[in-house]
C-alpha cells in the first residue's frame, strides 16, 4: 500500500464551479500535510501547508484534514481557468525530516 | 528571484551519453533532494542532500551519481544513459524545523533516444 493515494482524474468542471481533491494515506504519524499545484511543464509549488487535523483557509482554496480518517482536501471555491493544472498533495511525518510522500496527483481542468 | 533553479530545462541525448544536471538553491535550505517523476506524474525520491551529506540513497541504477559541492549545489550526473531513464527530473530543497515544505525547481525534461 502506498503512503498516499490520490485519485489520478483527470476532473473536467466548468468555470465558477467548486472544486474537491481528496487524498488518503495510511500512516497516522503523519502530521504535516500540504498541497502542490503542477502547471504543464513546470515545477510542483507550495499551495497550502497545514498541521494536523482542521482547516486551512487561504482565498479561493481550503484545506481540510481530517486525521481520524485519515482523509485530506483541497477546496476550490469559484474555479478559475487558470486553476487549470495537476494538484499533488503531500505529507510528512515530523517539522524536522526529510522525507515527503507524495500522491500522484490529480488533473484538473475548468472550462470557460 | 528563482528559489531553486535547475539547468538545463530539457535535454535530449542518445543512449550510452553522458549527462549532468545543475541545481542551485538559494532559499538557505539545509537540505536538497533528487525526485524523479514519471508519466503518470509520481514523485520518486532519488537522493537528499543534508549540508553536503547524503542522507537518502533510494533503490537508483549507480549509474546516477549525485555530487553536493556545498549545502546550495546538488547535481546529479548520469552515465551510460538508457532509453529508461526518459523522465522529468525535479531537485528539491527543504529546511527542517519549523513549516519543514519541500520547494521544486522547475524540471529537467530528458529525453534519451
Amino acid at each position: 500500500q502506498k503512503e498516499v493515494e490520490q485519485d489520478p482524474g483527470p476532473l473536467s468542471v466548468p468555470e465558477g464551479a467548486i472544486v474537491s481533491l481528496n487524498c488518503t494515506y495510511s500512516n497516522s504519524a503523519f502530521q504535516y500535510f500540504m498541497w502542490y499545484r503542477q502547471y504543464s511543464r513546470k515545477g510542483p509549488e507550495l499551495l497550502m501547508y497545514t498541521y494536523s487535523s482542521g482547516n486551512k483557509e487561504d482565498g479561493r482554496f481550503t484545506a481540510q484534514v481530517d486525521k481520524s480518517s485519515k482523509y485530506i482536501s483541497l477546496f476550490i471555491r469559484d474555479s478559475q481557468p487558470s486553476d487549470s493544472a495537476t494538484y499533488l498533495c503531500a505529507t510528512t511525518p515530523s517539522n524536522t525530516g526529510n522525507q515527503f510522500y507524495f500522491g500522484t496527483g490529480t488533473s484538473l481542468t475548468v472550462i470557460p | 528571484d528563482t528559489a531553486v533553479s535547475q539547468t538545463p530545462k530539457y535535454l535530449v541525448t542518445q543512449m550510452g551519453n553522458d549527462k549532468s544536471i545543475k541545481c542551485e538553491q538559494n532559499l538557505g535550505h539545509d537540505t536538497m533532494y533528487w525526485y524523479k517523476q514519471d508519466s503518470k506524474k509520481f514523485l520518486k525520491i532519488m537522493f537528499s542532500y543534508n549540508n553536503k551529506e547524503l542522507i537518502i540513497n533510494e533503490t537508483v541504477p549507480n549509474r546516477f551519481s549525485p555530487k553536493s559541492p556545498d549545502k546550495a549545489h546538488l547535481n546529479l550526473h548520469i552515465n551510460s544513459l538508457e532509453l529508461g531513464d526518459s523522465a522529468v527530473y525535479f531537485c528539491a530543497s527543504s529546511r527542517p524545523g519549523g513549516e519543514n515544505t519541500i520547494y521544486f525547481g522547475e524540471g529537467s525534461w530528458l529525453t534519451v533516444v
